[in-house]
């Protein structure tokens, strides 16, 4: 079965400063897709950054950006510039073939003025 | 536009009583449903998921039912709650293939 693992329960950063969030995940599969969403504290849950498998390039989403390492099975979220707003928690999550979305534990991001 | 309705957002139950949770999604036919659950504090465990009318898959086989009466219409319900019912429960959908989730606004139970 696919794992997704979060290794940082709480990370915190500067406003206007960059933050990176860690995920790896686990799979035989070769194509699959990963993502990152945002839960603010209304608990909507906020899809934040998608990236295919079968793509090179990484995925960019204004300040949001992805390290994507398949062959080391990573999956690092990168925001520019925090913002107040980013402060959330954070979600990576995979799909594979069998319909399933699977979520990592969390990180949640605080963001210091 | 395509949009998902979840209700009720807040839902106070006793041990013991029915549930029922409903989940509408409007503007697209044939989407994979889902019905997601939150404990506090914790990441997202997938409880049922169901890929047509009729056809659910199961992964939490506990005292919870799942059903879809129709294509866009997604009902999570049981017969009688426990404690550890609590939780947030969130209703997604995927439009098949495109590999996109959006998720309802959730409902927050609490079983007294």
């Amino acid at each position: 079965a696919q794992t997704v693992t979060q290794s940082q329960p709480e990370m915190s950063v500067q406003e206007a400063e960059t933050v990176t969030l860690s995920c790896t995940y686990d799979t035989s599969e070769s194509d699959y897709y990963l993502f990152w969403y945002k839960q603010p504290p209304s608990r909507q849950m906020i899809l934040v950054i998608r990236q295919e498998a079968y793509k090179q390039q990484n995925a960019t989403e204004n300040r949001f950006s992805v390290n994507f390492q398949k062959a080391a099975k990573s999956f690092s979220l990168k925001i520019s510039d925090s913002q107040l707003g980013d402060a959330a928690m954070y979600f990576c999550a995979y799909r594979g073939s069998n319909y399933k979305l699977t979520f990592g534990k969390g990180t949640l991001l605080t963001v210091n003025p | 536009s395509q949009t998902i309705h979840q209700w009720p957002a807040t839902l106070v139950q006793p041990v013991g009583s029915p549930l029922s949770l409903e989940c509408t999604v409007e503007g697209t036919s044939n989407p994979n449903l889902y019905w997601y659950r939150q404990a506090a504090g914790r990441g997202l465990q997938l409880l049922f998921y169901s890929v047509g009318i009729g056809q659910i898959s199961s992964e939490v086989p506990q005292n919870l039912s799942a059903s879809r009466p129709q294509d866009r219409q997604f009902i999570l319900s049981s017969k009688k709650l426990l404690l550890s019912d609590s939780g947030f429960y969130l209703c997604a959908w995927e439009v098949t293939g495109t590999y996109g989730y959006t998720f309802g606004s959730g409902t927050r139970l609490t079983v007294v």
